[in-house]
């Protein structure tokens, strides 16, 4: 597609109940990433994919996230049991390739609330 | 560790005033820098970016230039809109993620 699309827009969840929100990249794009941004926060890194290889989840907060892309397109971000801190904006963004020159096309997030 | 450091926002100009938002970073080698901008209710986008020291980068009539010396990456902007009111995010680029910063809201006001 054109752009990064992310669904659902919105999501409320109450607190021990799991979620899934998925990222559908930009076609062609190799580079997946998931981030996590806070009210009045900057985002904050997840996780990272090349192609169907998730080569660093170093932000994943706890065992509850999990993410997963296994054909090299659509990716989807699980939280289990969810709880009141999970509440936030997630972002997801591609990128052409890998490597430091290229910037990437975020999506307009998934905005969990969690009650 | 690798992180980036805005000025404290919001930051509140009248229409056509000067605009910097200063930001500096610390991190191994030398990355790619970037702005992003993220409107009210929207995603975040791509302002402009730098990939080398004294690069500029520019869009839209703002400009950031890569200073290695001093580890920086201000915005700027001659002369601001309403339109430009938004949360503006100083990012660099390490060997695949993006580090942001805590971002900097800017309201301009008619």
């Amino acid at each position: 597609g054109a752009g990064v699309s992310q669904s659902p827009r919105y999501k409320v969840a109450k607190r021990g109940q799991d979620v899934a929100l998925r990222c559908d990249p930009i076609s062609g794009h190799v580079s997946l990433f998931w981030y996590q941004q806070a009210l009045g926060q900057g985002p904050e890194f997840l996780t990272y994919f090349q192609n169907e290889a998730q080569l660093d989840k170093s932000g994943l907060p706890s065992d509850r996230f999990f993410a997963e892309r296994p054909e090299g397109s659509v990716s989807t971000l699980k939280i289990q049991r969810t709880q009141q801190e999970d509440s936030a904006v997630y972002l997801c963004a591609s990128s052409l390739r890998g490597g430091t020159v290229y910037g990437y096309t975020f999506g307009s997030g998934t905005r969990l609330t969690v009650v | 560790g690798n992180s980036v450091t805005q000025m404290e926002g919001p930051v509140t100009l009248s229409e056509e005033a000067f605009l910097t938002i200063n930001c500096t970073y610390t991190a191994t080698g030398y990355p790619s820098l970037f702005w992003y901008v993220q409107y009210p209710g929207e995603g975040l986008q791509l302002l402009l970016k730098a990939t080398k020291a004294d690069d500029k980068g520019s869009n839209k009539g703002f400009e950031a230039t890569y200073r290695k010396e001093t580890t920086s990456f201000h915005l700027e902007k001659g002369s601001v809109q309403v339109s430009d009111s938004a949360v503006y995010f100083c990012a660099f680029r390490g060997y695949s993620t993006l580090t942001f910063g805590k971002g900097t809201m800017l309201l301009v006001s008619p």
